[in-house]
C-alpha cells in the first residue's frame, strides 16, 4: 500500500538559507501535518491542513509557512535558516482531521533530514 | 510540560523477557495511539485504542487504554532483539494534532 512519500530524504543548508519540503500524503488523505523531532527528541507538531486550509497551528516559527495544494500534497518552506533547525521533519497524513476516532489514523513518513551548517 | 508521560524513559533487558511501558496524562483522550521509531526513520503505527478499557493484542504486544482514557500501557512478551526501538504513545483530543510523549528506549538483548 502507498505510504506518506516526503523528499528529499536529506538536506543540508547553510544558515540564513531557505530550504523547502515536500510531503505526499497518502491516496485520498485529506489532512497533512508537520512535525519536528529534534536529535533525542519527541516528535512536536508544527502545523496542520484539512482540505487545503490550515486547521492547527503548533509550535511554528514564524520563518516557516506551509501550504496544501489542490492535489493535496504539502510543502514546508523554512527561510533565513539557523543551526537550531536542523532536525527529521515529519508529514503525516491521514482521512479527516485529528486522531480522535480510530477511522482518523495518522499515518508518518519516512521524514527529511535537514541538516544547517 | 509534557501532557503525556512515558515511563521507563530507558529499558534493557535480556531476550525471553517480558516488559511493561506506561503512558499517563491527566487529561482524558479520545485515543491513544501507539508507534515505534527506528532511528532517522518515521513512527510506524503499532495501534490505536479508543475505547476505555479496550484492550488490543499484535502478536507479542497488548496494549490497554485505561478506562478513564487517561492511560495506557503496552505490554510486551518474551521480547526478541528485534522489539528494540523507540517506542512513542501519543494522544488526540477530538479533532487536535496529536501530541507525543517522550518515548521509551527499548534495547533486547539477546
Amino acid at each position: 500500500a502507498a505510504g506518506v512519500i516526503q523528499s528529499p530524504r536529506h538536506l543540508i543548508k547553510e544558515k540564513r538559507e531557505t530550504a523547502t519540503l515536500k510531503c505526499y500524503p497518502i491516496p485520498r488523505h485529506d489532512t497533512v501535518y508537520w512535525y519536528q523531532q529534534g536529535p533525542g527528541q519527541d516528535p512536536q507538531f508544527l502545523i496542520s491542513f484539512y482540505e487545503k486550509m490550515q486547521s492547527d497551528k503548533g509550535s511554528i516559527p514564524d520563518r516557516f509557512s506551509a501550504q496544501q495544494f489542490s492535489d493535496y500534497h504539502s510543502e514546508l518552506n523554512m527561510s533565513s535558516l539557523e543551526l537550531g533547525d536542523s532536525a527529521l521533519y515529519f508529514c503525516a497524513s491521514s482521512f479527516g482531521q485529528g486522531g480522535g476516532h480510530s477511522g482518523n489514523t495518522i499515518y508518518f513518513g519516512e521524514g527529511s533530514w535537514l541538516t544547517v551548517v | 510540560t509534557q501532557l503525556l508521560e512515558q515511563s521507563p524513559q530507558f529499558l534493557s533487558i535480556q531476550e525471553g523477557e517480558n516488559l511493561t511501558v506506561y503512558c499517563n496524562s491527566s487529561s482524558v483522550f479520545s485515543s491513544l495511539q501507539w508507534y515505534r521509531q527506528e532511528p532517522g526513520e518515521g513512527p510506524v503505527l503499532l495501534v490505536t485504542v479508543v475505547t476505555g478499557g479496550e484492550v488490543k493484542k499484535l502478536k507479542r504486544l497488548t496494549f490497554q487504554f485505561g478506562d478513564a482514557r487517561k492511560d495506557s500501557s503496552l505490554h510486551i512478551t518474551a521480547a526478541q532483539p528485534g522489539d528494540t526501538g523507540l517506542y512513542l504513545c501519543a494522544g488526540a483530543r477530538g479533532n487536535t494534532p496529536l501530541v507525543f510523549g517522550k518515548g521509551t528506549r527499548l534495547s533486547v538483548i539477546a
